[in-house]
C-alpha cells in the first residue's frame, strides 16, 4: 500500500520562482492536510482540506495555495518563493477530522529557498 | 508558553533501558497523539488515545485527562528506537487544530 505519497523530496528555488509540491493518498480519506515544520517549532498548520472541493486556512497560510479537486489529491502551490519558506513540509491524511483518528504522513519535502 | 510541553528535550539511553518521555498540555482535548520521526524521514503515528492506556510491542502510552498529562513509555530499548517523539493534541469542541509539541530527541546507545 502508498499510504501518502509526496514529491518532490528535495527542492531549491530561487526567491521569487513557483512550484507546487505533490500529495497523493490511495485510503480514500477526506481529510488531507500540509504542515511545515522548522527548528525548535512543533508542526504547524498550513491549510486543510476536509473533502473534495473544500478546503480551509491552517495556522500559517500566507504564500501558499491549494486545492483539493479529487479525493486523492491535494497539491501546495508556492506562489512567490521567499526564504522564510525554506522549510521541511508534510502532507498528511485521515480518515476523520483532524486529529479524531490516526494520522497518516508523507515522507516530508526539504525545501531550500536561496 | 506553549500549549503542548514536552519533557525531556533530549535524552540519550542505554541499549535495554526503560524510558519515559512526558507531554502536559494546558487545553482540553479531545483526543492525543504519539508520533514517530526517524532522523531525515517521515513521521509515523504510534497511538492516538482519549483515555487510559495503550499498548503496541514494546510502547505503551498513557494519558491522564485530569492532570493533562499522557506519557510514552518504551520498554527494553533498543537503538532502533533513536528517534524523535511527538505529542499533539486535538483540541475539544469544533476546532479542527492540531497542537504540536516540539519533540523529544532519543538516542538509544549499545
Amino acid at each position: 500500500n502508498a499510504g501518502v505519497t509526496q514529491t518532490p523530496k528535495f527542492q531549491v528555488l530561487k526567491t521569487g520562482q513557483s512550484m507546487t509540491l505533490q500529495c497523493a493518498q490511495d485510503m480514500n480519506h477526506e481529510y488531507m492536510s500540509w504542515y511545515r515544520q522548522d527548528p525548535g517549532m512543533g508542526l504547524r498548520l498550513i491549510h486543510y482540506s476536509v473533502g473534495a472541493g473544500i478546503t480551509d486556512q491552517g495556522e500559517v497560510p500566507n504564500g501558499y495555495n491549494v486545492s483539493r479537486s479529487t479525493t486523492e489529491d491535494f497539491p501546495l502551490r508556492l506562489l512567490s518563493a521567499a526564504p522564510s519558506q525554506t522549510s521541511v513540509y508534510f502532507c498528511a491524511s485521515s480518515s476523520q477530522g483532524n486529529g479524531n483518528s490516526p494520522l497518516h504522513f508523507g515522507n516530508g519535502t526539504r525545501l531550500t529557498v536561496t | 508558553k506553549n500549549e503542548v510541553e514536552q519533557s525531556p528535550q533530549n535524552l540519550t539511553a542505554q541499549e535495554g533501558e526503560f524510558i519515559t518521555i512526558n507531554c502536559s498540555y494546558s487545553v482540553g482535548i479531545s483526543a492525543l497523539h504519539w508520533l514517530q520521526q526517524h532522523p531525515g524521514g517521515g513521521i509515523v503515528s504510534l497511538f492516538m488515545l482519549s483515555s487510559g492506556k495503550k499498548k503496541h510491542g514494546r510502547l505503551i502510552a498513557t494519558i491522564n485527562i485530569q492532570e493533562k498529562h499522557s506519557s510514552l513509555h518504551i520498554t527494553a530499548s533498543h537503538p532502533r528506537d533513536s528517534a524523535v517523539y511527538i505529542c499533539a493534541v486535538r483540541g475539544g469542541g469544533a476546532t479542527n487544530k492540531l497542537i504540536f509539541g516540539t519533540g523529544t530527541l532519543l538516542a538509544v546507545q549499545p
